[in-house]
């Protein structure tokens, strides 16, 4: 079965750096898009970023733009997300997510959603 | 940025009840429209995808419809397990784009 594991959260101060982890198992890594999203305690969903299965593509939303990169390595089936210049509005909890795509019949074209989301991983920014 | 609004933002129903949640975007997005759902202290679980496609292994009793810039999610019968909270999320484009969530609590 699809398992996603997010690791590397933790306490940094203001301004600092953290690297997220996310192991995947139980599909194949490599021909997969995945994505890192965020919840702020008691807050929605935001969407981090984006990289392609084979890491050609990255984007990446406004609020993070600069500051954090998202990479993989697809020989060790892991996800990552390199943080810096933190800030205390970055506080969340960070999740993985798997990209599954499906044939669109009215396009003719290949659309990606998430089907899997790992379980989190807390990242507080605080002096 | 294309922008997702959900209403309301919560709702109180009874077990059995029919429950209905509307999400619309800023502009139109075919329709390419997930829906989740999350509860307190996990993972949001995908629903939804393709605006009206139930993912695998989701009971029947949820359903979804619409397209262009307007969008449902219907729970038929209420049931304990069914409280939580609901987003939509677009992915026609990039920044995929969450709607603020619905939390659907028990009356």
């Amino acid at each position: 079965q699809v398992q996603l594991v997010e690791s590397g959260g933790g306490v940094v101060q203001p301004g600092g750096s953290l690297r997220l982890s996310c192991a995947a198992s139980g599909f194949t890594f490599s021909s997969y898009g995945m994505h890192w999203v965020r919840q702020a305690p008691g807050k929605g969903l935001e969407w981090v970023a984006f990289i392609r299965y084979d890491g050609s593509n990255k984007y990446y939303a406004d609020s993070v733009k600069g500051r954090f990169t998202i990479s993989r390595d697809n020989s060790k089936n892991t996800l990552y997300l390199q943080m810096n210049s933190l800030r205390a509005e970055d506080t969340a909890v960070y999740y993985c997510a798997k990209d599954v795509g499906y044939y669109d019949i009215l396009t003719g074209s290949t659309k990606y959603y998430f089907d899997y989301w790992g379980q989190g991983t807390l990242v507080t920014v605080s002096s | 940025d294309i922008q997702m609004t959900q209403s309301p933002s919560s709702l109180s129903a009874s077990v059995g009840d029919r429950v209905t949640i509307t999400c619309r975007a800023s502009q139109g997005i075919s329709n390419y429209l997930a829906w989740f759902q999350q509860k307190p202290g996990k993972a949001p679980k995908s629903l939804i995808y393709a605006a009206s496609s139930l993912q695998s292994g989701v009971p029947s009793k949820f359903s979804g419809s619409g397209s262009g810039t307007d969008f449902t999610l219907t729970i038929s019968s209420l049931q304990p397990e069914d409280f939580a909270t609901y987003y939509c999320q677009q992915y026609n484009s990039y920044p995929r784009t969450f709607g603020g969530g619905t939390k659907v609590e028990i009356k």
